[in-house]
Formats: C-alpha cells, sequence, structure tokens
C-alpha cells in the first residue's frame, strides 16, 4: 500500500519552459512535505518543503502547493535548465514533536530538461 | 560544515556472506535514520535513531538485518547473511530536533552475487 505516489515515473520539458511534478498522498496525518532532487550516484539533496499550514511555498525557481483537501502536492519549477535533469523525490511525514521526521517517499519522478 | 559520510561507496559480496554499513552523520544531529532503495524506487525507512535509542524499525527485517548507534554519533548496518535480494542503495540521513529535513549521504551501493 503505496502511501506517497507520483504517477508519472518520467517528464520530459524544453529548456525555460515550466516544469511540474506531481505527486498524491493518502495517509491523512502526515503534515509536513518535502522534495529531494538525486543525481546518479549520490544521495538526495533536499529541495524544498511545505507544512500542512501552507498552501504554497516558493524558493527562486521552485514552488511547492499544497491542496490538502485533494491529498496533492505538485513542485513547479521555473525556468527549467538542463541542470535541473534528475529524479525528483516526494516525501511526507507526520509531524513529531521534539524528534526527526517519519519519511514515506514516493517513487520518484525522472526530468529531462531539453536544451 | 562536513555532511553526512557513509562507507563504503560501493561493495560486492557473494550470498550468505556478511556485510557492514558505516555512517557518520552531521555534527549536532540527533535523529539518524537508515534507508534502502531499490532500483527504480524511493528510499524505503528502515530504522530510526533518537540519539542512542532506535525507535521506529519496524520495517528492519530482523533475522539479519541489526544496527546499533553507540555513543548517540556514528552509526553501523550490518546484514548477516546477506541474500540476493538485498542488493539496494544503502542511504543514511540525518537531522536535527523538532521536525527538521533530513539531510541524506551518498549511500553504499550493495550488490549480492
Amino acid at each position: 500500500d503505496q502511501q506517497v505516489k507520483q504517477n508519472s515515473p518520467s517528464l520530459s520539458v524544453q529548456e525555460g519552459r515550466i516544469s511540474i511534478l506531481n505527486c498524491d498522498y493518502t495517509n491523512s496525518m502526515f503534515d509536513y512535505f518535502l522534495w529531494y532532487k538525486k543525481y546518479p550516484a549520490e544521495g538526495p539533496t533536499f529541495l524544498i518543503s511545505i507544512s500542512s499550514i501552507k498552501d504554497k511555498n516558493e524558493d527562486g525557481r521552485f514552488t511547492v502547493f499544497l491542496n490538502k483537501s485533494a491529498k496533492h502536492l505538485s513542485l513547479h519549477i521555473v525556468p527549467s535548465q538542463p541542470g535541473d535533469s534528475a529524479v525528483y523525490f516526494c516525501a511526507a511525514s507526520p509531524i513529531i514533536y521534539n524528534a526527526g521526521n517519519m519519511l514515506t517517499f514516493g517513487g520518484g519522478t525522472r526530468l529531462m530538461v531539453k536544451p | 560544515e562536513a555532511g553526512v559520510v557513509q562507507s563504503p561507496r560501493y561493495k560486492i559480496i557473494e550470498k550468505k556472506q556478511p556485510v557492514a554499513f558505516w555512517c557518520n552523520p552531521i555534527s549536532g544531529h540527533n535523529t539518524l535514520y537508515w534507508y534502502r532503495q531499490n532500483l527504480g524506487q524511493g528510499p524505503e525507512l528502515l530504522i530510526r535513531y533518537e540519539n542512542e535509542e532506535a525507535v521506529d524499525d519496524s520495517q528492519l527485517p530482523k533475522d539479519r538485518f541489526s544496527a546499533e548507534r553507540l555513543k548517540g554519533v556514528d552509526s553501523t548496518l550490518k546484514i548477516q547473511p546477506a541474500e540476493l535480494g538485498d542488493s539496494a542503495v544503502y542511504l543514511c540521513a540525518s537531522s536535527a530536533a523538532r521536525g527538521s529535513k533530513a539531510f541524506f549521504g551518498q549511500g553504499t551501493r550493495l550488490t549480492v552475487v
């Protein structure tokens, strides 16, 4: 039973256009959501996060949108650059006070940005 | 600031052999995680430590996997004996307290032949 799903295994976008990566979750206890980017032979690196009290968080070219009622979040990259080509993982966690996260990851979406 | 350090980067072993992975988290991070990532999938949590205490090990196959975090800093993950299905990337991550984001190491790619 996958609690976090990324239904698109891959996405191809032209340089300069918008990339939209989607993620759905089923566990209503999830309160904190993160996006990680992963290059080959490297560990995932944190990109951006959002807590359930917000519906949008922006950091430079990256914006994450959260729709709690639909249990859906998305990552927008504008404008997309060839260096953004990587696998993107969506992750979710319940808030655990005085402790770290319990991250549940989606299966990842491979983004290819063409020059 | 040094990130999460893992060793070795790659390991090839024959089935039924033991193997161990080592992780040094970011200094001051109380929470340490071990994840396993199978090919084409997202990371799956094996065990989470808060300081020295393993607070979530429900996904750790305890018949063959063991982990320890002595003194609440470095951690080792051991598999004995390894099976073909254990081939995966083993990722260590750490985070500061109070629900902050996790930082990952580069991982150890295990191949069991």
